[in-house]
């Protein structure tokens, strides 16, 4: 199985910041990968897929980048609305697997 | 509207079985291979089947191997999951996933909990 790496777990930061996220994989997983974000009582909602494609209505300030074994997700300027967990996901492989999450405070 | 919703969770006793559903619209369901997902209460996300755009191949994780059968209806845009021999460890919500051409938002899930 691919294990994914995800970091942090946590972090908080200021309306504003800028905020980094990293996933590895344990493999070579080519941009087979998907960012979630989600809220408290919600379902996941993807943010970012194939790596570096931002979903359909999703602001511009979300990006990822990154291909093979890293990859990065990145807040431009974080806003209230944008707290909450984070997941990367790779589908290269079967069974697709997920980062641990990053918890995004204010 | 492109959507994904999932029914036929609910309250059932270890060793009962529930059969999951999700009702696809607005995409091409037959083209896209099927995912179940689980998400146990303040847990991450956990991969539990899958299943080919014509049902050929399917995987299951260790977890549930054996107790549970996933399936899918390409006529009704329709995929299901018989879930047998249900323990509190698959207490989750259940969310379906489609992977093919074009991303697919995730349905809102169904909750699933075994309790006596």
């Amino acid at each position: 199985d691919i294990q994914m790496t995800q970091s942090p777990s946590s972090l908080s930061a200021s309306v504003g910041d800028r905020v980094t996220i990293t996933c590895q994989a344990s493999q070579d997983i080519r941009n087979y990968l998907n960012w979630f974000q989600q809220k408290p009582g919600k379902a996941p909602k993807l943010v970012i897929y194939d790596a570096s494609h931002l979903q359909t209505g999703v602001p511009s300030r979300f990006s990822g980048s990154g291909s093979g074994t890293d990859f990065t997700f990145t807040i431009s300027s974080l806003q209230s609305e944008d707290i909450a967990t984070y997941y990367c996901q790779q589908f290269e492989n079967l069974p697709l697997t997920f980062g641990g999450g990053t918890k995004v405070e204010i | 509207e492109v959507q994904l919703v999932e029914s036929g969770g609910g309250l059932v006793k270890p060793g009962g079985s529930l059969r999951l559903s999700c009702e696809a619209s607005g995409f091409p369901f037959s083209t896209y291979s099927m995912n179940w997902i689980r998400q146990a209460p303040g847990k991450g996300l956990e991969w539990v089947s899958s299943i080919s755009t014509r049902s050929k191949y399917i995987y299951y994780a260790d977890s549930v191997k054996g107790r549970f059968t996933i399936s899918r209806d390409n006529a009704k845009n329709s995929l299901y999951l018989q879930m047998n021999s249900l323990g509190v460890e698959d207490t989750a919500i259940y969310y379906c996933a489609a992977q093919g051409d074009t991303p697919i938002p995730w349905g809102q899930g169904t909750l699933v909990t075994v309790s006596s």
